[in-house]
């Protein structure tokens, strides 16, 4: 069955440190990753669709086939990154957006 | 524009009552999807319809069911509501069918609350 699976439910980190937000999926078809984001009180957005291979917002993240995961990471957090960051997997043909259960990011001054 | 528009905010029904929730997409997209997130989770695909046809359906009963009108704003209706059916509903839209090049923008959701 197609998954996506978010291990850590919170991850807190300090101004300045390195942030992994880790995502494995589950599909035997070709996968079409995302990143969507939830600030406080706005809505889900798109941060990062994994087509694209840009750095957004000084986030990034590679697909690796190999390991089915797709992790976002940013070397230096900032307070304004705190949010719930979900990994989203497209079912091509299917028309369907599978999400993993999100991960908190809070970043500490 | 003002993005994905979806009424009302809030809802509270009751066991066995049905509900019609509403949504306007981005002037301009075709296509339009429903989740459903239950707190402290993800959004759960139900439904997806382009061209006021459905091209997708999630693992939802029967008592959930959608349409599309000709000015691509949508509805979905929930019959007999259970307890279990208290959630954010969001509703998406993108110019096309949804993908890595058609991206999908939410709306602000419904709350939901069954008692």
């Amino acid at each position: 069955a197609q998954r996506v699976t978010q291990p850590e439910k919170l991850l807190s980190v300090f101004k300045g440190a390195p942030v992994e937000l880790k995502c494995n999926y589950s599909y035997s078809g070709s996968p079409e990753l995302f990143w969507y984001v939830q600030y406080s009180r706005q809505r889900l957005q798109l941060l990062l669709r994994h087509i694209s291979r840009e750095s957004i917002k000084g986030f990034t993240a590679d697909l690796n086939k190999g390991e089915t995961s797709f992790h976002l990471k940013k070397p230096f957090a900032q307070e304004e990154d705190s949010a719930m960051y979900y990994c989203a997997l497209n079912l091509v043909g299917f028309q369907k957006l599978v999400f993993g259960t999100g991960t908190r990011l809070l970043v500490s001054p | 524009d003002a993005g994905v528009t979806q009424s009302p905010t809030h809802l509270i029904k009751t066991r066995g009552q049905h509900v019609t929730l509403r949504c306007s997409p981005i002037s301009g997209h075709k296509s339009v999807s429903w989740y459903q997130q239950v707190l402290g989770q993800g959004p759960q695909f139900i439904f997806q319809y382009y061209e006021k046809e459905e091209r997708g359906r999630g693992n939802f009963p029967d008592r959930f069911s959608a349409r599309q009108f000709p000015n691509y704003s949508s509805e979905l209706n929930v019959n007999a509501l259970l307890l279990g059916d208290s959630a954010l509903y969001l509703c998406a839209s993108s110019f096309s069918i949804p993908s890595s090049y058609n991206e999908q923008f939410f709306g602000p959701g419904t709350r939901l609350t069954v008692l």
